[in-house]
This record gives C-alpha cells, structure tokens and sequence, in this order.
C-alpha cells in the first residue's frame, strides 16, 4: 500500500517561513492535498491539487509537488498557524486515500 | 451555511454494532462523493470508506473491509456508516467529508467509544 511520510514536527520563529514535506514514491505523478487541523476543531483543506488554495485561504500557504516530495509552504508564520498538518493523496493502485502520519507546526 | 453533521456515536461493547449518521445542508450533497474519516485519540486521521455520489462506487480501508457499511440517501441529504464487529482500535473521532476538489467539507466529529 501506498505510504506519506511526514516529519513528527516542524518548529518556526513567527515571521519566518515553514516548510512541511511529505514524502511518497513517485509522488508528483499524485496530487496531494494538504490540511490544516486545530487542537479540538476538524481539519480543514488548505491546499488542494499540488498549490491551489481554496477560498479564505490566505497567500501565504502555498504547495508545490515533483519527484518524491510533497512541500506546503507557510510564509511569514504567525502564532495562529500553530497546528497539525496532514498531506493526502489518492492511491489510484489500491483505491484508498491515503493520509501522512502528520506534522505538529510549533511557532516559537 | 454549508454543513455536515454527524451523529450516533457513543459507548458500545466490544463486538457490538453501531451506525453513524450525517446530515448536510447547505450544498448540492447528490453531487459530493462523501468520505468517513476517523481519528483515535492523540492520533492522526485514517481514512475509512468513500461512496460516490450514486453510489455506485463504494471502497473501505482495509481495516474495515467486511465491517463497516456505507450509504447514503441522497433524498434526505443523509450519508451512513454501520458499523459492526466493533474493536477497541476503533475507537476514535469519526468525522464525515463531502469531496469536490478534495475533502472540502469536513463535519464537527462524533466520538465513538468502544470498551466493555
């Protein structure tokens, strides 16, 4: 089956800019959709198919995708950018979706 | 407003049945194929069954497979997970999600507790 890996953690200063990978074989011929989940709340999409953003999304997260490396990108992190992230993508050999392991963002 | 819904969780004995509702509103549910995921405690989010949106395509993770059952009425803006044979491993937060793009719609969550 189809395995992302995501590092456990991930920890910035505010204003700094953080870098979430997702790794997978052959990922860039996947898209990877990225989500956001909140201590309590439910996830949320933030970014979807490689670097598209849905609406209420600020610029400042951004995804790119090649070879066998998912990024989301967070520009000029702020204190309200504190969560866990996951990467997820669809296994079409298997047909599941497939989640990351997570990645806990820390603003220090 | 759009959003899901879910309901029917709560505390059943190992071995025991369940079934999970979710209601929508606010969007076009008959056009979204819809997702249960869940999420054990401290734990990350493992998806769990996916139908599309005329059911005529229905998978299952693997640890569920010959478990767990999903469906939907598209009548009444209404998606179901019946689940059955329940384990402690799947205790968890189970959240419903109405796919577009990706998982764009994600539900509040209902805990499902399973202990003797």
């Amino acid at each position: 089956s189809y395995v992302l890996t995501q590092p456990p953690s991930v920890s910035v200063a505010p204003g700094k800019t953080a870098r979430i990978t997702c790794g997978g074989n052959n990922i860039g011929s996947k898209s990877v959709h990225w989500y956001q989940q909140k201590p309590g709340q439910a996830p949320v999409l933030v970014i979807y198919y490689d670097s598209d953003r849905p609406s209420g999304i600020p610029e400042r997260f951004s995804g790119s995708n090649s070879g066998n490396t998912a990024t989301l990108t967070i520009s000029r992190v702020e204190a309200g950018d504190e969560a866990d992230y996951y990467c997820q993508v669809w296994d079409s050999s298997s047909d599941r979706w497939v989640f990351g392991g997570g990645t806990k963002l820390t603003v220090l | 407003e759009v959003q899901l819904v879910e309901s029917g969780g709560g505390l059943v004995k190992p071995g025991g049945s369940l079934r999970l509702s979710c209601a929508a509103s606010g969007f076009t549910f008959s056009s979204y194929s819809m997702n249960w995921v869940r999420q054990a405690p401290g734990k990350g989010l493992e998806w769990v069954s996916s139908i599309s949106s005329s059911s005529s395509y229905i998978y299952y993770a693997d640890s569920v497979k010959g478990r767990f059952t999903i469906s939907r009425d598209n009548a009444k803006n209404s998606l179901y997970l019946q689940m059955n044979s329940l384990r402690a491993e799947d205790t968890a937060v189970y959240y419903c999600c109405g796919v577009r793009d990706a998982f764009d719609i994600w539900g509040q969550g209902t805990m499902v507790t399973v202990s003797s």
